[in-house]
């Protein structure tokens, strides 16, 4: 399977600041990412489709302006949650599609936010 | 829409006792189905996958499971459970890429 890195593992916040959240795909060239959200004992939930060199694509019922995704490389896509507030936190988790026609996605070890 | 259905949200086994955790999912077509395997604050990781032919698939760790389309079902089990296989279990289906995940079942094992 593909090794999939998240950074940072866990940060804490004070509301109303920006925080950005990286996801990086260690051993192959990644076109396809996706960000899900998971709330305590929930499934996940699909956030955002996140394409390198284009607009990520967002779920209904997801901010754009406010989860803000950027795949600048085919091994990084960065997830910037803007003006956080405490019911932001949350476990976000990424995954990667490792190129055409595979229809697997590796997940990400998740990114716990908590703002205070 | 797809969805996907797991009926049990916390199942206990004692170690060594069998185990299957039911997954039922509706899609239009042809399903790709996934099994992934989360420990407390961790990521995913996939156990095993369904594309097409043989219906009953193997995984990691022993696991393995029977894709049942009369059913709309795609159970996993293992003859023999761990303590280490204590963590949360999803079933997912998808195709062209977008995953819809069911709400996960917890498994504890009793030594």
């Amino acid at each position: 399977g593909a090794v999939v890195s998240q950074h940072p593992s866990r940060v804490i916040c004070k509301s109303g600041t920006s925080v950005k959240i990286e996801c990086r795909s260690l051993d192959f060239q990644a076109t396809t990412m996706f960000w899900y959200r998971q709330f305590p004992k929930q499934s996940l939930m699909l956030m955002a489709t996140s394409n390198e060199g284009s607009k990520a694509t967002y779920e209904q019922g997801v901010e754009k302006d406010k989860f803000l995704i950027n795949h600048a490389s085919l091994t990084l896509s960065t997830l910037t949650v803007t003006s956080a507030h405490p019911e932001d936190s949350s476990f976000y988790i990424c995954s990667v599609l490792p190129g055409q026609g595979k229809e697997t996605q590796y997940f990400g070890p998740g990114t716990r936010l908590l703002v205070l | 829409a797809q969805s996907v259905t797991q009926p049990d949200i916390h199942i206990t086994v004692s170690e060594g006792a069998s185990l299957e955790l039911r997954c039922n999912y509706s899609y239009g077509a042809t399903p790709y189905l996934f099994w992934y395997v989360q420990s407390p604050g961790q990521g995913l990781q996939l156990l095993l996958k369904y594309f097409s032919g043989d219906t009953l698939v193997q995984g990691i760790k022993g696991f393995e499971a029977e894709f049942k389309r009369s059913q709309s079902s795609f159970n996993l089990r293992k003859p023999s459970v761990h303590w280490s296989d204590a963590a949360e279990y999803f079933c997912a289906v998808g195709a062209y890429e977008k995953l819809t995940f069911g709400q996960g079942t917890i498994l504890t094992v009793h030594p």
